[in-house]
């Protein structure tokens, strides 16, 4: 049973333009979610996060939403850039799961030149 | 660079054996977690330690093991492989063990199971 899904497998963007990538979750206990990104041979690293006691959180070019109602939220890169081609992963935790976090299957984004 | 060294990078063996994946937290956390990425999926939770007790169990198989010794460096002990036990294996770091310590994975341990 996968808690955290990320649909599209990959997503392909123009440089300069926006990407979202987007994230579902089923489990109501999660109030704290992340992004990661991977790129190929390396570990994930952190990205940006949110509370559930917020909609929307932004870094520089990176931008959370969260629709709680909807358990759903998204990322938005903008502008992409070539070296935002990664995997990005949604992650999740619940209060009582410390810092386990439950993560997506990931999504491929490409962004050319 | 996360600060958080695994090693091997590789591990190629045969089914039944044992095998001993090892990894090395950022200088002053106290927090190592394992995780398990098959197949180009999501990673998997295993483990959590903080300053060597364990402190959470996600799905780990009887057949996996893992500590964390004094010096704060962790280890995960697969035995009676299984070809499905092939993945990806990530250890991941943080300063403390609580939600909102943001984790500083390693490169991974790519273990193949013939």
């Amino acid at each position: 049973d996968q808690q955290v899904k990320q649909n599209s497998p990959s997503l392909s963007v123009q440089e300069g333009r926006i990407s979202i990538l987007n994230c579902d979750y089923t489990n109501s206990m999660f109030d704290y979610f992340l992004w990661y990104k991977k790129y190929p041979a390396e570990g994930p690293t952190f990205l940006i996060s949110i509370s559930s006691i917020k909609d929307k959180n932004e870094d520089g070019r990176f931008t959370v939403f969260l629709n709680k109602s909807a358990k759903h939220l998204s990322l938005h890169i903008v502008p992409s850039q070539p070296g935002d081609s990664a995997v990005y992963f949604c992650a999740a935790s619940d209060n009582n799961a410390g810092n386990m976090l439950t993560f997506g299957g990931g999504t491929r984004l490409m962004v050319k030149p | 660079d996360s600060g958080v060294t695994q090693t091997p990078k590789h591990l190629i063996t045969a089914t039944g054996q044992r095998v001993t994946l090892r990894c090395s937290p950022r200088s002053g956390d106290l927090s190592v977690y394992w995780y398990q990425q098959s197949l180009d999926q999501g990673l998997q939770f295993l483990i959590h330690y903080y300053n060597g007790e364990e402190r959470a169990k996600g799905n780990i198989l009887e057949r996996f093991s893992a500590q964390q010794f004094p010096d704060l460096h962790s280890e995960l002990n697969l035995s009676s492989l299984e070809l499905g036990d092939s993945a990806l294996y990530f250890c991941a770091s943080s300063v403390g063990g609580r939600r909102g310590s943001p984790l500083h994975f390693g490169n991974g341990t790519r273990l193949t199971v013939t």
